[in-house]
């Protein structure tokens, strides 16, 4: 069965403090890790895809990157309006398009 | 790109009645749609796979007759939640992904309340 740990479960950062949230998974042959960001009240919104180890994405302030056990999302010098919850999410090969979540990081940024 | 929407974004029904909520890729042609559950403070859990045409395949305890699933359209989506009881009170999230496509678009959500 496939399992997606993220940790912490909570972080609160000063701004400008830089960080990285941790996604620990275990699949049957990773067809992709996915990150989301949630905001309170709203759906998910996709921020990036990794498809194997060794592979980095960048948007803006966050920085994902990908080994063969975890992935970690790396925040730079953050900013309150950077406060959400992150969610990873892994997809199995021949797993269709199906999407098993971690429960999430929430992230609090104060000034 | 790739903008999904949901109606309603709230509804507040009683004890009993049945609720509809419409999923709809408003960009894309959603080859497959996704309908998750999410209580306060949790992951999201899948409850059904749904492909154009095609009945929806349930995840294991989701009931099927109680959360009937529609997906008549390339662009469009159903859930109803049928006889609904207070425990069926959650927010419910759909998603779509297009053909050759691995990337789920979320909808901004349906928070039901079943008084």
């Amino acid at each position: 069965e496939d399992q997606v740990t993220q940790s912490p479960e909570a972080l609160r950062l000063q701004e400008g403090e830089s960080s990285s949230l941790n996604c620990s998974y275990t699949v049957s042959g990773l067809r992709g890790l996915f990150w989301y960001r949630q905001d309170p009240g709203k759906g998910p919104e996709f921020l990036f895809t990794l498809y194997s180890a060794g592979e980095e994405k960048e948007k803006e302030r966050l920085k994902a990157t990908l080994t063969k056990k975890e992935s970690f999302l790396h925040i730079t010098a953050p900013k309150p309006e950077d406060s959400a919850t992150y969610l990873c999410a892994v997809q199995a090969a021949g797993g269709g398009n199906k999407l098993t979540f971690g429960t999430g990081t929430q992230l609090k940024v104060e000034l | 790109g790739a903008v999904v929407s949901q109606h309603p974004s709230r509804v507040i029904c009683k004890s009993g009645t049945s609720v509809k909520i419409e999923c709809r890729s408003l960009d894309f042609q959603a080859t497959t749609m996704f309908w998750y559950r999410q209580f306060p403070k949790k992951s999201l859990m899948l409850m059904a796979t749904s492909n154009e045409g095609s009945k929806a395949t349930y995840e294991q305890g989701v009931e099927k007759d109680k959360f009937l699933i529609n997906h008549a359209s390339l662009t469009l989506s159903t859930l109803t939640v049928t006889s609904a009881h207070p425990e069926d009170s959650s927010f419910y999230i759909c998603s779509a992904s297009g053909q050759n496509q691995e990337t789920q678009y979320f909808g901004p959500g349906t928070r039901l309340l079943v008084l």
